[in-house]
């Protein structure tokens, strides 16, 4: 299974909705990631995590908050958004947690709407 | 400054035909390079990897060649089908602390 599992593919919310996208893999991989994708532009990060830790945080506006409740689960809860936040929202996770020497998988990703 | 850069930004070709895409990167030091294809609305699928060390890599119709001494890649595909229309993306990893680098992509259609 080198799945990434991620819900829902599609979500459209309001300004002040409060929102989660989910995150799975049954890989065994020790980190994963959050990413956000404009149109035509390459994926940018936003947080990773290595052994369930936040350990990078890409300055990403508290309007965006991650959550890693186990080692195969990664949320990303969302409040307050703005509609320049709408993109595609890839979550992602390898082996080793360093972005390095290891594959990254990319799950299909989760489009985001806000209006 | 670490780079990646992709060549051309898009490309048609017709169906059966070969084709190859360039990624040129100014990354040092350098871990490993990586060609992933994305569907339009869909995520990154990793096609191949290859480290310092290694000149070529196979994965079906895709090949992707690293020559490390002019910090340069390819990824060449054979007899396009229909389903190769996609981006392929180019990351290059500087070393373990720093973050991986994505070129813009080159954006593929096959026309039948």
């Amino acid at each position: 299974d080198t799945e990434v599992t991620q819900t829902p593919k599609h979500l459209v919310m309001g300004m002040t909705n409060k929102k989660s996208l989910k995150c799975e893999q049954h890989m065994g991989h020790r980190a994963m990631y959050w990413y956000k994708q404009k149109a035509k532009k390459p994926p940018e990060l936003m947080f990773v995590y290595s052994y369930e830790k936040l350990s990078i945080n890409e300055s990403v506006p508290s309007r965006f908050s991650p959550e890693c409740p186990n080692s195969s689960l990664l949320n990303l809860h969302l409040h307050a958004l703005q509609p320049e936040d709408s993109a595609l929202y890839l979550c992602a996770s390898s082996q080793n947690p360093t972005e390095h020497g290891n594959t990254i998988y990319f799950g299909e990703g989760s489009w985001l709407t806000v209006v | 400054k670490n780079q990646v850069e992709q060549s051309p930004q898009s490309l048609i070709i017709l169906e059966g035909k070969n084709c190859t895409l360039q990624c040129n990167y100014t990354v040092s030091p350098f871990s490993n390079l990586r060609w992933y294809k994305q569907d339009t609305g869909r995520g990154p699928v990793s096609l191949t990897i290859m480290t310092f060390s290694e000149n070529t890599k196979s994965n079906g119709r895709y090949t992707a060649t690293l020559d490390a001494d002019t910090k340069q890649s390819s990824l060449h595909i054979t007899a396009s089908q229909l389903s190769d229309s996609a981006s392929y993306i180019c990351v290059v990893s500087p070393n373990r602390d720093d973050k991986i680098i994505f070129g813009k992509g080159t954006r593929l259609h096959i026309l039948p």
